[in-house]
């Protein structure tokens, strides 16, 4: 049971575009969301994150969204550069769950020039 | 600041042997956890511990696998026997008892 759900498992940008990656989720318990960014042959790298008492959170070029009704986050790269080409999770904890991250599949996000 | 420490990076060996994978944590880090990741099932996460105990193992796929946590900077994951199916990238994680978790390079495990 898939409990995080990144279901494209590839995105395609031009540099200096925006990127949009999605996450839904069906634990109403999740109340804490981040994302990670992986590059190949390294650890999952933390990136930004989001409490549900918000439905923003900015870091630079970096924008998280989040929908409590909809169970849906979305991570918003503006703009787009090439070495932001790399592989990223959504993952989330909550209540109940101790210190536990549930993880998306990822998405293979290039940034093509 | 130093990262979090696995070794070995890369771990070759044939079906039926011993595997042990190591962890040295984020030094104040409290929570330490246990990843495995595979093309089939993305990162799953095996086993937890906060200050050193075993908080929860449900992830652990089978009584072949352990994992202990003698002291505040040290884990160990093991395999015995080992098998094919245990080929996967293992990642080992920690935390000041609340997310993020901070990530090492993994250990890349292949079982012939």
């Amino acid at each position: 049971d898939q409990q995080v759900k990144q279901n494209s498992p590839s995105l395609s940008v031009q540099e200096g575009r925006i990127s949009i990656l999605n996450c839904d989720y069906t634990n109403s318990m999740f109340d804490y969301f981040l994302w990670y960014k992986k590059y190949p042959a390294e650890g999952p790298t933390f990136l930004i994150s989001i409490s549900s008492i918000k439905d923003k959170n900015e870091d630079g070029r970096f924008t998280v969204f989040l929908n409590k009704s909809a169970k849906h986050l979305s991570l918003h790269i503006v703009p787009s550069q090439p070495g932001d080409s790399a592989v990223y999770f959504c993952a989330a904890s909550g209540t109940g769950g101790g210190n536990k991250l549930t993880f998306g599949t990822g998405t293979q996000l290039k940034v093509e020039l | 600041d130093a990262g979090v420490i696995q070794s070995p990076r890369h771990e070759v060996t044939e079906m039926g042997q011993e595997v042990t994978l190591r962890c040295k944590p984020i030094s104040g880090h409290n929570s330490l956890f246990w990843y495995r990741q595979t093309m089939m099932r993305g990162l799953e996460l095996l086993i937890y511990f906060n200050n050193n105990v075993p908080i929860d193992d449900s992830g652990m796929p089978e009584d072949r696998f352990s994992a202990k946590m003698p002291n505040a900077s040290f884990s160990t994951l093991k395999i015995q026997p080992s098998e094919p199916r245990d080929s996967a990238v293992y990642f080992c994680a920690s935390s000041r008892g609340h997310p993020p978790q901070h990530f090492g390079d993994g250990t890349r495990l292949s079982i012939l």
